[in-house]
């Protein structure tokens, strides 16, 4: 069935690094792709979306493109802030909008 | 943000004891989905509903039902509480097909002694 899969954590970075979060995907059909962050304490919220090949989200810095020939989404962000501090989570949704499968989410920390 | 409230936001129960979750949306959508979140295994889903009355198994769903008789409202019901089921839930809401981003509510953390 379809799963995603996304890179372990923790991941601690220090201020105006490169971020990069590896999400590797397997679909029947044709999936949308997301990222979604949680903060401490709080419910997800969507960061990006694609939703067919070659398509890239962008979102407050952050960047990841649809590529079906790797079946990947990797989050990237060329300078991280503090304030970047969450989960992230790679997401797939199945096509009919029934259906959605989350990745175990990575856990970011950024220091000053 | 999107209008989704989760109640309660807290509960401690005892093994045994039948729980309901409410989720409440103000959005008029369509979908609303019951996730778990555990450690180690992100989210995963227990229940959606694509309509009032209308409901289907998601991933996880052993052990819970699910109702929804208005738009609005959707319910997440234990009936006997385990230990197992001590985790923090998640509603979500979504327009539908071809419109898939979905919006989460805030949580509920639940304990199950």
């Amino acid at each position: 069935g379809d799963s995603v899969t996304q890179m372990e954590g923790p991941v601690t970075l220090s201020e105006e690094a490169f971020l990069t979060i590896n999400c590797t995907y397997t679909a029947t059909g044709y999936p949308s792709l997301f990222w979604y962050v949680q903060y401490p304490g709080e419910g997800l919220q969507l960061l990006l979306k694609a939703t067919k090949a070659d398509d890239k989200g962008s979102n407050k810095g952050f960047e990841a493109t649809y590529r079906k020939e790797t079946t990947s989404f990797h989050l990237e962000k060329g300078s991280v802030q503090v304030s970047d501090s969450a989960v992230y989570f790679c997401a797939l949704s199945d096509g009919t909008g029934n259906q959605f499968y989350f990745g175990t989410g990575t856990s970011l920390t950024v220091i000053p | 943000d999107a209008g989704i409230t989760q109640s309660p936001r807290h509960k401690v129960t005892e093994t045994g004891t039948p729980v309901t979750l409410r989720c409440h949306q103000t959005e008029n959508h369509r979908y609303m989905y019951w996730y778990r979140q555990d450690p180690g295994h992100g989210l995963r889903l227990i229940h959606y509903s694509y309509g009032v009355k209308d409901t289907d198994k998601g991933e996880v769903s052993d052990g819970y039902s699910v109702s929804r008789s208005k738009t609005e409202d959707f319910l997440l019901t234990l009936e006997s509480a385990t230990s197992s089921q001590t985790s923090v839930y998640f509603c979500a809401i979504s327009p539908g097909q071809n419109q898939e981003t979905q919006y989460f509510g805030p949580g509920t953390r639940l304990l199950v002694l």
